[in-house]
């Protein structure tokens, strides 16, 4: 079965400094995409970033990376130059196997950053 | 973008009475959307997929006659909580694919917060 697996509950992060978010995910599919989400307090889901499992370069998207290590089954999330609007709820998630739009998330990381 | 509404964004009720939220595609059609429901502190869960014209799909462990599901329009999802208990409190959130955008681009609503008493 599928499953996604982030170890961190919180995180703390200096602004301007660099932080990565650990995911880690187990699927039997050969197709599969993995997904970054921030939620903020107000609740909104907020996509970040995008890698699919044929992907041979790792996403990138702004501040924002994705160390996608496919034989670890790893996609971490790499958030540079941090900002204090950076604090919130991050999720991972994965569609689960091809022809199908469904997502299972991780149980998410807090990041706080300070100031 | 695509965006996707949610209405209310907030509600609290009774125990006992139904609450209806609606999801709606403002700018596309989407014959598939999905309802997750987010715990205090923890991850979404995806409760079923709506489907236009058709019966929703639950996953394991949903309760179908609980939660009921309209997908009357391609722009519009209901979904109804009957017989509300303070355990159905939680966030609700929907999502929905855009057509003609692969199958890994789909838009979230911005969630409803249910509270019942």
């Amino acid at each position: 079965a599928q499953k996604i697996t982030q170890t961190q509950p919180g995180m703390f992060v200096q602004e301007k400094e660099a932080v990565t978010l650990d995911c880690t995910y187990d699927t039997s599919d050969q197709s599969y995409g993995l997904f970054w989400y921030k939620q903020p307090s107000s609740g909104e889901m907020i996509f970040l970033i995008y890698q699919g499992s044929y992907d041979e370069q790792n996403a990138t998207e702004g501040r924002y990376s994705l160390n996608f290590q496919k034989a670890r089954k790893s996609a971490n999330l790499v958030i540079s130059a941090s900002q204090l609007g950076d604090s919130a709820m991050y999720f991972c998630a994965m569609r689960e196997g091809s022809g199908t739009y469904k997502y299972i998330f991780g149980t998410g990381t807090r990041l706080k950053v300070l100031a | 973008g695509a965006v996707v509404s949610q209405h209310p964004s907030r509600v609290i009720c009774k125990s006992g009475t139904s609450v209806k939220i609606e999801c709606r595609s403002l700018d596309f059609q989407a014959t598939t959307m999905f309802w997750y429901r987010q715990f205090p502190k923890q991850s979404l869960m995806l409760m079923a997929t709506s489907n236009e014209g058709s019966k929703a799909t639950y996953e394991q462990g949903v309760e179908k006659d609980k939660f009921l599901i309209n997908h009357a329009s391609l722009t519009l999802s209901t979904l109804t909580v009957t017989s509300a208990h303070p355990e159905d409190s939680s966030f609700y959130i929907c999502s929905a694919p855009p057509p003609g955008q692969g199958i890994d681009t789909q838009y979230f609503g911005p969630g409803t917060r249910l509270t019942v008493l």
